[in-house]
């Protein structure tokens, strides 16, 4: 099975702050990576797919970048709707698998 | 609207059986591969399974973790999505949520989660 490690798991931080969460996979997974956003007590919600393609809906100031093992996720500037745990999935193979998260909460 | 309502979650026994099931609308429910995630109460996500759509003869894949125990189906005259759980455990105590795969087999709607606790 394909490891994706997330960190920080942990992350203070203000508004208009840039923030980068880092998403490792324990093999090479091409492109086929997506970030979601899951506010408490609600389901995730699409950030990010194929690595870097930003969902319909989804404010500018995400970005995804990265190929193969390493992949990151940058908040330009943070804003306070942005304050929650983020989560990448690889859909290389079977089993499909998350990351552990990153909560990102108000400094 | 895509939408995407999950229910028949609640209280079972260890060991026991249950069928959580997912109602589609919005969208040609026949054309997707629908997938299920689950959540462990304060935990990361656990995607469970995936079954894919009548042209791909309704095949399915599972976590290792379900295998066995846990069977996902579909019935698209009915725009439902089902889950039957057997021989369950507390560790399969989560909320499991239904999902919508997309053309590129990406995840872009996910229902609101229903529930499944696994107590004596």
């Amino acid at each position: 099975d394909i490891q994706l490690t997330q960190s920080p798991s942990f992350l203070s931080a203000s508004v208009g702050d840039r923030v980068t969460i880092t998403c490792r996979a324990s093999q090479g997974i091409a492109n086929y990576l997506a970030w979601f956003q899951q506010k408490p007590g609600k389901a995730p919600k699409l950030l990010i797919y194929a690595a870097s393609t930003l969902q319909s809906g989804v404010p500018s100031r995400f970005s995804g970048s990265g190929s193969g093992t390493e992949f990151t996720l940058t908040i330009s500037s943070l804003q306070p709707e942005d304050f929650a745990t983020y989560y990448c999935q690889q859909l290389n193979s079977y089993p499909l698998t998350f990351g552990g998260g990153t909560k990102v909460e108000i400094k | 609207e895509v939408q995407l309502v999950e229910s028949g979650g609640g209280l079972v026994q260890p060991g026991g059986s249950l069928r959580i099931s997912c109602a589609a609308s919005g969208f040609t429910f026949s054309d997707h591969y629908m997938d299920w995630v689950r959540q462990a109460p304060g935990k990361g996500l656990e995607w469970v399974g995936r079954v894919r759509k009548k042209a791909n003869s309704y095949t399915t894949e599972y976590a290792a973790s379900v295998r066995g125990r846990l069977t996902i189906s579909r019935d698209d005259s009915k725009n439902s999505l089902y889950l039957q759980m057997n021989s369950l455990t507390t560790e399969d105590t989560a909320v499991y949520y239904c999902l919508r795969v997309t053309g590129n087999y990406y995840v872009d709607s996910w229902g609101q989660g229903t529930l499944v606790t696994v107590s004596s």
